[in-house]
């Protein structure tokens, strides 16, 4: 599986989006772009994937470049309670296979 | 169906003792997977089972740790002779993989286990 480089921490203001960029420059064709979150205290959370298309789901947004390098989740209107560590992964299998976690963004949300 | 299920939540136990963690999955999910996680890192992939089929292991599971999902159902992760460096959460997730009926994977709260 390609390897991902997420900056290390993120502030937000309550109320506005969240940006959190992820670099996947040595993506191959048929790996999937996918994002979890981890709250405090809590298991990881799936939130969205992709593989080249932008995705839109009741939690969030994906972006993906045009050359696949890169994404962008994008939570529209991040609340206290979006403050978590935010991981980028790619993987080849749609389903089924492990997920290989790096360290993750922790995205604080600040009211 | 609640998700996926971990007990203990919490488990103190002294260097050399074994320990035993177990994960209930959700109901119908045929892949159960554990995972390691320390302090500011993200999860580690330790092991991963497809039914009762143990199909893949990290080589970070080293020979004092063993999984078992015997019926297919829940499973259980034991840790021989314990060490310090045996201290982290230890996750379970659970997924579906099936013909068009497909899941993303779902984890537990893990099990935070200290040695002490």
């Amino acid at each position: 599986d390609a390897k991902t480089t997420q900056p290390p921490s993120m502030d937000c203001a309550e109320g506005r989006a969240a940006n959190l960029p992820c670099n996947h420059s040595t993506i191959s064709g048929n790996e999937y772009v996918y994002w979890y979150r981890q709250i405090h205290s809590q298991g990881p959370q799936y939130i969205i994937h992709g593989l080249k298309n932008n995705e839109t789901n009741e939690m969030a947004s994906l972006i993906i470049t045009e050359d696949r390098k890169s994404s962008t989740l994008i939570l529209p209107h991040a609340t206290l309670r979006d403050t978590a560590v935010y991981y980028c992964i790619v993987r080849v299998a749609l389903y089924g296979n492990k997920l290989v976690f790096g360290a993750g963004t922790i995205l604080r949300v600040k009211s | 169906d609640t998700g996926v299920s971990q007990d203990p939540r919490h488990k103190i136990t002294k260097r050399g003792q074994n320990v035993t963690f177990r994960c209930d999955p959700i109901s119908e999910h045929n892949r159960l997977y554990w995972y390691r996680q320390t302090l500011g890192q993200g999860p580690e992939f330790l092991t991963y089972f497809q039914n009762e089929a143990q199909l893949e292991k990290s080589r970070l599971l080293s020979d004092r740790f063993s999984a078992e999902r015997p019926k297919g159902s829940f499973s259980t992760l034991e840790i021989q002779r314990t060490e310090q460096g045996d201290s982290a959460m230890y996750l379970c997730a659970s997924s579906l993989v099936a013909f068009r009926r497909n899941t993303e994977a779902f984890f537990g709260q893990g099990t935070r286990l200290t040695v002490v």
